[in-house]
């Protein structure tokens, strides 16, 4: 079993809809959780972190933690052509040893 | 404010030959990190470094590979003798060392063994 774990998609959804990506990790121990959206041939840029179960607004991004359950999901609203990307969830599995270990991202197509 | 700062953006070597990958973190960061990156594929964790001391370098194949963030001057990603293998994108994060482990990244090297 992976350690983080993601459908590497891609994930298609029409301009404006609601589109929702999911990530499974391993540890139960995890404290922290990100979301990275990296464009073709780009760096990974952080959009979104949650610490505590429930919901995270930001925007159009909804983060939701549900640590019993060991999954963590991204939501974007009104998604637009430029969402268009590579989402990679991170998990920090130990608050001591601090570096994220990512998933292998879910790739996302908005079709205008 | 300069973001963190890789250089060079794109790394063609020989095999048998010697990479080196340079990373100067964002202002007022203390952590660096680095991941490799495969096509298709997330973010591999190789090595976390803050000035003059490895924390962690479990990531980190045992040969050839090295890393060091000297008191002065920008953290080295050194792979001697590469193969075809190590071809890859090779991402440098830092974070400021504090509560905080948002990570943020460069732009990443693009290595090429031929």
């Amino acid at each position: 079993q992976k350690e983080v774990e993601q459908n590497s998609g891609p994930l298609s959804v029409p301009e404006g809809a609601i589109a929702s990506l999911n990530c499974t990790y391993s540890d139960r121990g995890s404290q922290s959780f990100f979301w990275y959206r990296q464009y073709s041939g780009k760096s990974p840029e952080l959009i979104m972190s949650i610490y505590s179960n429930g919901d995270k607004e930001d925007g159009r991004f909804t983060a939701q933690l549900n640590k019993a359950s060991q999954y963590v999901s991204l939501l974007i609203r009104d998604s637009q052509p430029s969402d268009s990307a590579t989402y990679l969830c991170a998990v920090n599995k130990d608050t001591g040893r601090r570096a994220l270990t990512f998933g292998s991202g879910t790739r996302l197509q908005v079709q205008p | 404010n300069a973001g963190v700062m890789q250089n060079p953006r794109h790394l063609v070597r020989r095999r048998g030959q010697e990479a080196r990958l340079r990373c100067s973190p964002m202002k007022g960061h203390s952590h660096v990190y680095w991941y490799r990156q495969l096509p298709e594929e997330g973010l591999k964790f190789m090595v976390y470094l803050q000035k003059e001391n490895i924390i962690d370098e479990s990531g980190m194949p045992k040969e050839r590979f090295s890393a060091e963030f000297p008191k002065e001057g920008p953290s080295i990603l050194r792979i001697q003798q590469v193969v075809r293998g190590d071809s890859a994108a090779y991402f440098c994060a830092s974070s400021p060392g504090t509560d905080n482990e948002k990570l943020f990244f460069g732009s990443g090297t693009q290595l090429s063994v031929l």
